[in-house]
């Protein structure tokens, strides 16, 4: 079956540094997407791209927040200076566009901002 | 996506059938019912779709009354490894001007003892 893969699969960081979660959707899926997870909390949408665009975001996805597709295959959320509330699960998805069926999520990158 | 009401936690034992009941009384003509699957430290996972009357696969079944205003997902003989948070979403196809976003609840954490 195929497969989202996210790297890594832990980060720690400085608060104030930069990182780069990255990510490898299924190979013929078209929108791609950012959800996190704080630590007890429910699943948030960030971030939506389609067409080598943002189509949405939410409020969470401030100036700090970017996506890049920079090839192909790699689909890449940076965090330009994180925050310790930036620390939680970050949720890699794809979809083929079938319907709310049609999503596949990875298995996260837990980032721990110190 | 139509906003929805389910239990936020459940206790079961090893072989019992486990019904988890979702309430979804604004759902639109055109929404599906979808319940995702999400277990410790990974990201959700589809388990079952439907529209009305009962859907069954390899791993529920999914029971929805005439109205609609509700969606039984029923679990056969869970065990130990179904151990998981449960999420009910309610929405329609994903079309060329939706982004595709999920809305997640706070789901049904459900825990099956020995």
């Amino acid at each position: 079956e195929p497969e989202v893969t996210q790297t890594p699969s832990h980060q720690v960081t400085q608060m104030g540094q930069e990182v780069i979660l990255r990510c490898v959707p299924i190979s013929n899926h078209l929108y791609f997407y950012w959800y996190r997870q704080i630590l007890g909390q429910k699943v948030e949408f960030l971030v939506s791209f389609y067409n080598n665009e943002i189509s949405e975001k939410s409020e969470i996805f401030d100036d700090q927040f970017s996506v890049e597709r920079p090839d192909g295959s790699n689909f890449t959320l940076k965090i330009r200076s994180t925050k310790l509330e930036d620390s939680a699960m970050y949720f890699c998805a794809s979809s083929s566009g079938g319907g709310v069926r049609g999503y596949t999520f990875g298995s996260g990158t837990r980032l721990t901002v110190v | 996506l139509a906003k929805t009401t389910q239990p936020i936690s459940m206790d079961s034992y090893e072989g019992q059938e486990v019904n988890i009941t979702c309430s979804h009384n604004n759902i639109a003509t055109n929404d599906y019912i979808t319940w995702y699957q999400q277990f410790p430290s990974q990201g959700p996972r589809f388990i079952i779709q439907g529209y009305k009357t009962k859907v069954t696969n390899e791993v529920a079944s999914l029971f929805i009354p005439a109205d609609r205003k509700s969606s039984t997902l029923s679990l056969p003989r869970v065990s130990l490894s179904d151990t998981a948070v449960y999420y009910c979403l309610v929405g329609d196809k994903i079309g060329s001007s939706n982004t595709g976003k999920l809305i997640f609840g706070q789901g049904t954490t459900l825990q099956v003892k020995p």
